[in-house]
């Protein structure tokens, strides 16, 4: 079991540039989240999404966040423009089903200068 | 909003004592209680959980105790190690928002030699 993957470990960008974050969750699990953690806020939810489907996106700071998961096994966290603020970091995890125990990833460590 | 307090923010325990970490929630239906122990650098993983039907679970030196009446919860580690020495978050829930966790701020316990 390779647990949770995400993608880039760091990431370092100027603001405006368009970020990018990946995340592979755990063969079979069927709940995706998107988590963001900065030493203000703590743990946040972005996003949270069933069987490929998002089902809560309440949490997206802003329309300059967007997130997808294509298939099963993909899904991507989008930035657009970046801003200093957005400096923190992003944490994806899965779970069997929505209600199962969660296993996070290691996260993305985002700095936006 | 916070609806999850957690106290203290930092924790300092000699080796063979007891790390107390206490949180405090106000929304009623919450009806999940997991803790979440992270590691420099890793994402948090859960560490043991409680539903308010029962008031006490234990888990090898983990032990979690709840108060339904006072909206409060607390994770108690026994014989504390070097190795305890991390982040604890606690997080709250309810039945049909699964995973969608509000977490509380988090504790960083330092367990001394």
């Amino acid at each position: 079991d390779a647990g949770v993957i995400q993608s880039p470990r760091h990431e370092v960008t100027e603001m405006g540039q368009e970020v990018t974050l990946r995340c592979k969750p755990i063969s079979g699990h069927n709940s995706l989240f998107w988590y963001r953690q900065t030493m203000m806020r703590g743990l946040e939810l972005l996003i949270y999404f069933n069987n490929n489907v998002p089902i809560d996106d309440s949490g997206m700071p802003e329309d300059r966040f967007s997130a997808k998961m294509p298939n099963a096994s993909f899904s991507t966290l989008k930035i657009q423009p970046s801003e200093p603020r957005d400096s923190a970091v992003y944490f994806c995890a899965s779970s069997l089903n929505v209600d199962s125990p969660l296993h996070f990833g290691n996260g993305t460590r985002l700095t936006v200068t | 909003q916070q609806q999850v307090k957690q106290s203290p923010q930092s924790l300092i325990v000699q080796k063979g004592g007891i790390s107390i970490i206490n949180c405090a929630y106000e929304n009623t239906a919450f009806d999940y209680f997991p803790w979440y122990q992270q590691f420099p650098g890793k994402g948090p993983a859960l560490l043991i959980a409680i539903r308010p039907d029962v008031s006490e679970k234990k888990e090898g030196r983990f032990t979690i105790s709840f108060n339904k009446s006072a909206k409060q919860f607390s994770l108690h580690i026994m014989d504390s190690q070097p190795g305890d020495s991390a982040t604890y978050f606690c997080a709250a829930t309810f039945n049909n928002a699964g995973n969608m966790l509000t977490f509380g701020g988090g504790t960083r316990l330092m367990v001394k030699p």
